[in-house]
Protein backbone atom coordinates (compact mmCIF):
# COMPACT_ATOMS: atom_id res chain seq x y z
CA UNK A 1 0.00 0.00 0.00
CA UNK A 2 1.70 2.97 -0.89
CA UNK A 3 1.87 5.74 1.84
CA UNK A 4 3.13 9.91 1.27
CA UNK A 5 5.06 11.46 4.20
CA UNK A 6 5.77 14.91 4.66
CA UNK A 7 8.36 16.88 6.10
CA UNK A 8 8.44 19.28 8.01
CA UNK A 9 4.86 19.42 9.25
CA UNK A 10 5.37 22.80 9.65
CA UNK A 11 7.30 25.54 8.81
CA UNK A 12 7.91 29.39 9.31
CA UNK A 13 9.98 31.21 7.75
CA UNK A 14 10.57 34.89 6.99
CA UNK A 15 9.85 36.82 4.32
CA UNK A 16 12.46 36.63 0.75
CA UNK A 17 13.81 33.27 2.39
CA UNK A 18 14.32 30.11 -0.04
CA UNK A 19 12.58 26.99 1.17
CA UNK A 20 12.52 23.31 0.50
CA UNK A 21 9.44 21.27 1.06
CA UNK A 22 10.04 17.41 1.11
CA UNK A 23 7.73 14.56 0.06
CA UNK A 24 8.84 10.81 -0.30
CA UNK A 25 6.48 7.75 -0.83
CA UNK A 26 7.17 4.14 -0.28
CA UNK A 27 6.21 2.55 -3.64
CA UNK A 28 8.64 3.78 -6.38
CA UNK A 29 6.01 2.63 -9.62
CA UNK A 30 3.88 5.78 -9.77
CA UNK A 31 2.51 7.33 -12.83
CA UNK A 32 2.77 11.18 -11.52
CA UNK A 33 2.96 13.13 -8.72
CA UNK A 34 1.03 16.32 -8.06
CA UNK A 35 1.75 19.28 -5.45
CA UNK A 36 -1.42 21.07 -4.53
CA UNK A 37 -1.49 24.12 -1.93
CA UNK A 38 -4.85 24.55 0.03
CA UNK A 39 -5.56 27.48 2.40
CA UNK A 40 -7.43 26.73 5.41
CA UNK A 41 -10.79 25.74 4.66
CA UNK A 42 -10.64 26.04 1.48
CA UNK A 43 -10.19 22.95 -1.41
CA UNK A 44 -6.87 22.14 -3.09
CA UNK A 45 -5.06 24.21 -5.93
CA UNK A 46 -3.21 22.64 -7.80
CA UNK A 47 0.87 23.88 -8.53
CA UNK A 48 2.69 21.34 -10.31
CA UNK A 49 2.32 17.87 -12.29
CA UNK A 50 4.92 16.18 -12.20
CA UNK A 51 5.09 12.84 -14.61
CA UNK A 52 6.71 9.78 -14.04
CA UNK A 53 9.65 9.92 -16.91
CA UNK A 54 9.95 13.80 -16.04
CA UNK A 55 13.06 15.39 -13.50
CA UNK A 56 11.32 18.47 -12.61
CA UNK A 57 9.06 21.01 -13.59
CA UNK A 58 8.70 24.69 -12.71
CA UNK A 59 6.11 27.64 -12.64
CA UNK A 60 6.95 31.20 -11.69
CA UNK A 61 8.68 30.95 -8.32
CA UNK A 62 8.18 27.38 -8.12
CA UNK A 63 9.95 24.31 -8.89
CA UNK A 64 9.36 20.47 -8.55
CA UNK A 65 11.80 17.68 -8.65
CA UNK A 66 11.36 14.49 -8.80
CA UNK A 67 13.19 11.16 -7.86
CA UNK A 68 11.60 8.52 -8.73
CA UNK A 69 13.52 5.87 -7.84
CA UNK A 70 14.37 6.88 -4.48
CA UNK A 71 10.88 7.68 -4.23
CA UNK A 72 11.41 11.47 -3.13
CA UNK A 73 10.49 14.44 -4.26
CA UNK A 74 10.92 18.50 -3.16
CA UNK A 75 9.19 21.95 -4.06
CA UNK A 76 11.42 24.87 -4.02
CA UNK A 77 9.96 28.25 -3.12
CA UNK A 78 12.13 31.28 -4.32
CA UNK A 79 11.99 34.33 -2.57
CA UNK A 80 9.27 33.46 -0.42
CA UNK A 81 6.25 35.62 0.13
CA UNK A 82 3.59 36.25 3.00
CA UNK A 83 1.24 35.11 -0.03
CA UNK A 84 2.85 31.61 0.41
CA UNK A 85 1.48 31.07 3.67
CA UNK A 86 -0.83 28.18 3.08
CA UNK A 87 -0.23 24.07 3.89
CA UNK A 88 1.19 22.37 0.69
CA UNK A 89 0.29 18.65 -0.09
CA UNK A 90 2.11 16.34 -1.82
CA UNK A 91 0.17 13.36 -3.55
CA UNK A 92 0.93 10.64 -6.06
CA UNK A 93 -0.61 8.64 -8.37
CA UNK A 94 -0.01 4.72 -8.63
CA UNK A 95 0.32 2.63 -12.31
CA UNK A 96 -2.23 0.64 -11.98
CA UNK A 97 -4.67 1.78 -15.12
CA UNK A 98 -7.48 0.55 -13.04
CA UNK A 99 -6.52 2.81 -10.49
CA UNK A 100 -6.59 7.06 -10.89
CA UNK A 101 -6.95 8.51 -7.52
CA UNK A 102 -4.04 10.16 -5.55
CA UNK A 103 -2.81 8.95 -2.26
CA UNK A 104 -1.84 11.92 -0.41
CA UNK A 105 0.65 13.11 2.34
CA UNK A 106 -0.41 15.32 5.62
CA UNK A 107 1.02 18.24 4.59
CA UNK A 108 3.27 20.70 5.22
CA UNK A 109 1.59 23.88 7.10
CA UNK A 110 3.99 27.32 5.79
CA UNK A 111 4.02 30.51 7.46
CA UNK A 112 6.06 33.06 5.65
CA UNK A 113 6.64 36.29 7.95
CA UNK A 114 6.35 39.58 6.87
CA UNK B 1 -18.72 29.51 -14.34
CA UNK B 2 -15.93 27.94 -15.00
CA UNK B 3 -13.69 25.04 -12.90
CA UNK B 4 -15.45 22.94 -10.87
CA UNK B 5 -17.71 24.32 -8.33
CA UNK B 6 -19.59 22.33 -4.92
CA UNK B 7 -22.70 23.16 -2.96
CA UNK B 8 -23.87 23.68 -0.62
CA UNK B 9 -20.00 25.20 0.65
CA UNK B 10 -21.55 24.69 4.21
CA UNK B 11 -24.04 21.87 5.73
CA UNK B 12 -25.19 21.06 9.37
CA UNK B 13 -27.28 18.38 9.66
CA UNK B 14 -28.91 15.75 12.23
CA UNK B 15 -28.19 11.94 12.30
CA UNK B 16 -31.46 11.26 11.34
CA UNK B 17 -31.32 13.76 8.12
CA UNK B 18 -30.95 12.96 4.46
CA UNK B 19 -29.22 15.35 2.36
CA UNK B 20 -26.72 15.34 -0.80
CA UNK B 21 -23.88 17.36 -1.72
CA UNK B 22 -23.46 18.39 -5.40
CA UNK B 23 -20.34 18.60 -7.54
CA UNK B 24 -20.36 20.06 -11.09
CA UNK B 25 -17.35 20.60 -13.17
CA UNK B 26 -16.92 22.85 -16.77
CA UNK B 27 -13.90 21.40 -17.71
CA UNK B 28 -14.45 18.45 -19.95
CA UNK B 29 -13.07 16.19 -18.10
CA UNK B 30 -14.35 12.42 -18.04
CA UNK B 31 -12.95 11.21 -14.32
CA UNK B 32 -14.69 12.42 -10.98
CA UNK B 33 -13.87 11.78 -7.71
CA UNK B 34 -15.53 12.22 -3.90
CA UNK B 35 -12.57 12.48 -0.90
CA UNK B 36 -12.94 12.80 2.54
CA UNK B 37 -10.38 15.52 4.54
CA UNK B 38 -11.13 14.84 8.57
CA UNK B 39 -8.81 16.71 10.98
CA UNK B 40 -5.72 15.71 11.24
CA UNK B 41 -5.53 13.13 8.41
CA UNK B 42 -4.60 13.13 5.11
CA UNK B 43 -7.01 13.30 2.30
CA UNK B 44 -8.60 10.20 1.33
CA UNK B 45 -10.29 8.90 -1.80
CA UNK B 46 -14.16 7.75 -1.30
CA UNK B 47 -15.11 7.23 -4.90
CA UNK B 48 -13.83 7.40 -8.56
CA UNK B 49 -16.02 7.37 -11.42
CA UNK B 50 -14.98 7.19 -15.11
CA UNK B 51 -17.36 7.95 -17.93
CA UNK B 52 -20.26 7.61 -14.76
CA UNK B 53 -19.22 4.37 -14.07
CA UNK B 54 -18.23 3.40 -10.65
CA UNK B 55 -14.25 2.74 -10.90
CA UNK B 56 -13.21 2.41 -6.98
CA UNK B 57 -15.03 2.65 -3.68
CA UNK B 58 -12.58 2.63 -0.94
CA UNK B 59 -14.74 0.74 1.75
CA UNK B 60 -17.04 3.37 1.98
CA UNK B 61 -19.97 3.32 4.45
CA UNK B 62 -23.08 2.36 2.84
CA UNK B 63 -24.51 5.36 4.41
CA UNK B 64 -22.60 7.54 2.06
CA UNK B 65 -23.89 6.98 -1.61
CA UNK B 66 -22.23 8.46 -4.76
CA UNK B 67 -24.54 8.95 -7.92
CA UNK B 68 -22.89 9.94 -10.96
CA UNK B 69 -25.71 10.83 -14.09
CA UNK B 70 -23.33 12.21 -16.58
CA UNK B 71 -19.85 12.79 -16.88
CA UNK B 72 -19.86 16.77 -15.23
CA UNK B 73 -21.98 16.19 -12.38
CA UNK B 74 -21.47 14.29 -9.46
CA UNK B 75 -23.39 13.69 -5.94
CA UNK B 76 -22.82 12.46 -2.74
CA UNK B 77 -26.06 11.34 -0.81
CA UNK B 78 -26.36 11.37 3.04
CA UNK B 79 -28.21 9.35 5.57
CA UNK B 80 -27.83 7.77 9.10
CA UNK B 81 -24.46 9.61 9.39
CA UNK B 82 -22.95 9.87 12.24
CA UNK B 83 -20.61 12.47 14.33
CA UNK B 84 -16.94 11.19 13.19
CA UNK B 85 -18.16 11.87 9.35
CA UNK B 86 -17.69 15.29 9.85
CA UNK B 87 -15.21 16.77 7.63
CA UNK B 88 -14.30 18.78 4.53
CA UNK B 89 -15.42 16.63 1.19
CA UNK B 90 -13.92 17.47 -1.64
CA UNK B 91 -15.05 16.97 -5.64
CA UNK B 92 -12.10 16.49 -7.68
CA UNK B 93 -12.25 16.07 -11.62
CA UNK B 94 -9.33 15.12 -14.50
CA UNK B 95 -8.97 13.75 -17.81
CA UNK B 96 -6.93 10.49 -17.72
CA UNK B 97 -3.39 10.76 -16.73
CA UNK B 98 -3.51 14.50 -15.91
CA UNK B 99 -3.56 16.55 -13.11
CA UNK B 100 -7.04 16.64 -10.94
CA UNK B 101 -8.73 19.56 -10.11
CA UNK B 102 -10.41 20.13 -6.79
CA UNK B 103 -13.62 22.22 -5.39
CA UNK B 104 -13.74 24.48 -3.03
CA UNK B 105 -15.36 21.45 -0.65
CA UNK B 106 -18.46 21.70 1.23
CA UNK B 107 -17.98 21.63 5.28
CA UNK B 108 -20.42 19.38 7.10
CA UNK B 109 -20.99 19.01 10.16
CA UNK B 110 -22.94 16.23 12.30
CA UNK B 111 -24.51 16.54 14.94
Amino acid sequence: KQEVTQIPAALSVPEGENLVLNCSFTDSAIYNLQWFRQDPGKGLTSLLLIQSSQREQTSGRLNASLDKSSGRSTLYIAASQPGDSATYLCAVRGMDTGRRALTFGSGTRLQVQP
Amino acid sequence: ETGVTQTPRHLVMGMTNKKSLKCEQHLGHNAMYWYKQSAKKPLELMFVYNFKEQTENNSVPSRFSPECPNSSHLFLHLHTLQPEDSALYLCASSLPGSEQFFGPGTRLTVL
